[in-house]
């Protein structure tokens, strides 16, 4: 079965210091989200694609967060500069987001600790 | 933004049926329902999705009234493993997908 990859599924990183998350989605998926948990919190959603396009990125911190997705595949998430604030998991999901199916496949994750 | 409300926690004995409803009052008339299931570490996972009446598939039933205000989700004879926080989605291509604080079931021997 097809799945969602995220690398790395964890990382630790010093508060003002760059880290940055990769996502490859489902083969065949236009539609792509980053979204950021804190524990014991639903998934909060940072940024939606479509192909390459940016959809809604309102709840995306843009002085810090980026996102990018060039060519319509895969995904790069990018904090720079980290604080501690941002320790929580963050996850990648795809989805064919046609109309009658918005079923969302989940990658594993990647976990950020900034100390 | 269609906002859902579940309740925070449940409590249920192995082999009973689990049925949690969720509060969707400003759904619009091109959202669907869709139901996530998420372990601890782990990404959600999709369980079922509806627009209107009933759906069943292999894991879960899905009950939404005439008016669509609300829904409910049915897990028969649950197991230990079905202890997880499960998640109330509304929206469509077009609407960001809210999540909530979902609902923490813990299934008790």
């Amino acid at each position: 079965e097809a799945e969602v990859a995220q690398s790395p599924r964890y990382k630790i990183t010093e508060k003002s210091q760059a880290v940055a998350f990769w996502c490859d989605p489902i083969s065949g998926h236009a539609t792509l989200y980053w979204y950021r948990q804190i524990l014991g919190q639903g998934p909060e959603l940072l940024v939606q694609f479509q192909d390459e396009s940016v959809v809604d990125d309102s709840q995306l911190p843009k002085d810090r967060f980026s996102a990018e997705r060039l060519k319509g595949v895969d995904s790069t998430l990018k904090i720079q500069p980290a604080e501690l604030g941002d320790s929580a998991m963050y996850l990648c999901a795809s989805s064919l987001a046609m109309q009658g199916s918005y079923e969302q496949y989940f990658g594993p994750g990647t976990r950020l600790t900034v100390t | 933004l269609a906002k859902t409300t579940q309740p925070i926690s449940m409590d249920s004995y192995e082999g009973q049926e689990v049925n949690i409803t969720c509060s969707h009052n400003n759904i619009a008339t091109n959202d669907y329902i869709t139901w996530y299931q998420q372990f601890p570490s782990q990404g959600p996972r999709f369980i079922i999705q509806g627009y209107k009446t009933k759906v069943t598939n292999e894991v879960a039933s899905l009950f939404i009234p005439a008016d669509r205000k609300s829904s409910t989700l049915s897990l028969p004879r649950v197991s230990l493993s079905d202890t997880a926080v499960y998640y109330c989605l509304v929206g469509d291509t077009g609407n960001q997908f809210y999540f909530g604080t979902g609902t923490s079931l813990t299934v008790i021997p």
